[in-house]
């Protein structure tokens, strides 16, 4: 059983430029999350998305946006990079059926590196 | 959403048992407390998670008192690849559809 697939692992972009990072979500699950983690800090909650849409939102400006699509798999659009946008970028499924926090897969993560 | 604070940093040696406490005071009654573990360049993994009294399972056992205001992961005779960050989480429990409100966790460093 596949867990949740990130791609790429790794990328680095210019400043100005705009990035699309990939997830696939674990079997099962038809929610995802996405998280900044910069580092020595911990995962910050960017969004999620259910049903195609955008359910909740973190403290993070339009620069950042997403896209579900029907096989519950998601997107992550950053324009306009800063350098302060380099971070680990993860991907979190869960489903909807499941409460609390015991039922979050995360991918490995894509590194982004902004030059 | 419940604040926590957890130590920083934490060092043990191969074989010990490690016990890394969380405060959590504004926890809600709804709420549970989870932890997860995260190795380098990987994404966090849950380890347990439970409401109150005691809950064991293969990897932890997670120890919380009648107040609820705080919790111990407890980690028996760690081995090296037990070197990770270590998040202790306060999670509602109503709907699946959380975000998960990470600190910046504790850093245990297991040494031969």
């Amino acid at each position: 059983d596949a867990g949740v697939t990130q791609s790429p692992t790794h990328l680095i972009k210019t400043r100005g430029q705009q990035v699309t990072l990939r997830c696939s979500p674990k079997s099962g699950h038809d929610t995802v999350s996405w998280y900044q983690q910069a580092l020595g800090q911990g995962p910050q909650f960017i969004f999620q998305y259910y049903e195609e849409e955008e359910r909740q939102r973190g403290n993070f400006p339009d620069r950042f946006s997403g896209h579900q699509f029907p096989n519950y798999s998601s997107e992550l659009n950053v324009n306009a990079l800063l350098l302060g946008d380099s971070a680990l970028y993860l991907c979190a499924s869960s489903s909807s059926k499941t409460g609390a926090g015991d039922g979050y897969t995360f991918g490995s993560g894509t590194r982004l590196t902004v030059v | 959403l419940a604040k926590t604070t957890q130590p920083i940093s934490m060092d043990s040696y191969e074989g010990q048992e490690v016990n890394i406490t969380c405060s959590h005071n504004n926890i809600a009654t709804n709420d549970y407390i989870t932890w997860y573990q995260q190795f380098p360049s990987q994404g966090p993994r849950f380890i347990i998670q439970g409401y109150k009294t005691k809950v064991t399972n293969e990897v932890a056992s997670l120890f919380i008192p009648a107040d609820r205001k705080s919790s111990t992961l407890s980690l028996p005779r760690v081995s090296l690849s037990d070197t990770a960050v270590y998040y202790c989480l306060v999670v509602p429990s109503n709907t699946g559809f959380q975000k998960l409100v990470f600190g910046t966790g504790t850093r245990l460093l297991v040494s031969p």
